[in-house]
């Protein structure tokens, strides 16, 4: 069972309408969790990045939260774009003696249509 | 631009056949990343190198070798491929391995095994 799960696996959007995507994760202690926008043919580019303490952060019309204690964190786009559509990755910072290491999610892949 | 700078862009090999794949960065990043990125899958860790120098194994390294060239370049060498190890790679980069001002990702190389 991967230890970062996200749902929906692919959703399906008007333009100009709002959405949210869940992340749910198993890993503990983690230090930090990531939201990720995969472009097709493209690497992940970081979206936002909230430490373990932090329960919210906003890059333009991106919000995540984080709920420590449930585990469970969210993604939610403001006035959907057509460039918008692309797969979002959720990331969990797992502490270890070496370093961080990453844990990644399989992606919600996002549709925005006319 | 800068950034992580990944060659080729796609390959196709035959079944143990060798190749080495490339990656620049040009951020004066300490460490770099290989993942593997598999359809239903998160990314997975192949190797790391934590600063020039040095190189560790990650979550799937069976069939890879790396070289840390300089503090610029992460090369990914397959011996001699097999069809499992067809998916798409990225190379990363980040200023340390506490993922510290986020990790940047190159655009990807896709490998065909056949």
């Amino acid at each position: 069972k991967n230890q970062v799960e996200q749902s929906p696996q692919s959703l399906i959007i008007l333009e100009g309408k709002n959405c949210t995507l869940q992340c749910n994760y198993t890993v503990s202690p983690f230090s930090n969790l990531r939201w990720y926008k995969q472009d097709t043919g493209r690497g992940p580019v970081s979206l936002t990045i909230m430490t373990f303490s932090e329960n919210t952060k906003s890059n333009g019309r991106y919000t995540a939260t984080l709920d420590a204690d449930t585990k469970q964190s969210s993604l939610h786009i403001t006035a959907s774009q057509l460039s918008d559509s692309a797969s979002y990755i959720c990331v969990v910072d797992i502490l270890t003696g070496g370093g961080n290491k990453l844990t990644f999610g399989t992606g919600t892949q996002l549709k925005v249509e006319l | 631009n800068a950034g992580v700078t990944q060659t080729p862009k796609f390959q196709v090999l035959k079944t143990g056949q060798s190749m080495t794949l490339q990656c620049a960065q040009d951020m004066n990043h300490n460490s770099m990343y290989w993942y593997r990125q598999d359809p239903g899958m998160g990314l997975r860790l192949i190797y790391y190198s934590a600063s020039e120098g040095t190189t560790d194994k990650g979550e799937v390294p069976n069939g890879y070798n790396v070289s840390r060239l300089n503090k610029r370049e992460f090369s990914l060498r397959l011996e001699s491929a097999a069809p499992s190890q067809t998916s798409v790679y990225f190379c990363a980069s980040s200023e340390a391995l506490t993922g510290s001002g986020g990790y940047t990702f190159g655009s990807g190389t896709r490998l065909t095994v056949v």
